[in-house]
């Protein structure tokens, strides 16, 4: 089971990207959202929903909507382009559920 | 400088055993529960295996249950994961994550990954 994310999102430099996340069990748990960029460990970015990580610049932004959550990231860099994941509960025990994963390309 | 360090990947045959250590640094491990996580290439991440701060509560994914071992030495600052009864479907860098709400939440500190590699 994997929360469903967008294959792919291209942006242009300065313009905003969103990433989506669905699951049924979303409206009930947490979210927290990672960003990985080849050949390196994920880094958190938002934690229970809407809670920017220490250091994470402020163009990233967590929302939720029923059982779809968003990562925004206003003003893309080209230091944005990267695999993002959601990951969090599915509500029948498993905790660490981890989404499909988003392609981040800045144009 | 908070870190987590792995070690102990390798390649190994199928049906052979590793055992992946994880030495933490900058923070106080017992105030702590971790967790494995591992990707296998082009993949997401998945979970294999969580164990609180005191040991007194350990979880495995479906996927590894009987086969994997968590642990952990507080004294130590580390935390270890044996791999028994490797197949291929088990190739996959392994991450040591660090669950700063208790468990069950999500990481917020990651290692640089060990690659583990099953093959003949």
């Amino acid at each position: 089971y994997a929360f469903a994310q967008p294959p792919s999102v291209s942006v242009s430099p300065g313009e905003m990207a969103r990433i989506t996340c669905s699951g049924d069990a979303l409206p009930t748990q947490y979210v927290y959202w990672y960003q990985q960029r080849p050949g390196q460990a994920p880094v958190l970015l938002i934690s229970k929903d809407t809670e920017r990580a220490s250091g994470i610049p402020e163009r990233f932004s967590g929302s939720t909507s029923g059982t779809t959550v968003t990562l925004t990231i206003n003003g893309v860099l080209a230091e944005d382009e990267a695999e993002y994941y959601c990951q969090s509960g599915d509500g029948r025990g498993h905790h660490y559920v981890f989404g499909t994963g988003t392609q981040v390309t800045v144009l | 400088e908070v870190r987590l360090v792995e070690s102990g990947g390798g390649l190994v045959r199928p049906g052979g055993s590793l055992r992946l250590s994880c030495v933490v640094s900058g923070f106080d491990l017992n105030k702590f529960s971790m967790n494995w996580v591992r990707q296998a290439p082009g993949k997401g991440p998945e979970w294999v295996s969580f164990i609180s701060r005191n040991s007194d509560y350990i979880d495995v994914a479906e996927s590894v249950k009987g086969r994997f071992t968590i642990s952990r030495d507080n004294a130590k600052s580390s935390v270890y994961l044996e791999m028994n009864s490797l197949t291929g479907e088990d190739t996959a860098v392994y991450y040591c994550a660090r669950d700063p709400w208790g468990g069950g939440a999500g990481f917020d500190l990651w290692g640089q990954g060990t690659l583990v590699t099953v093959s003949s």
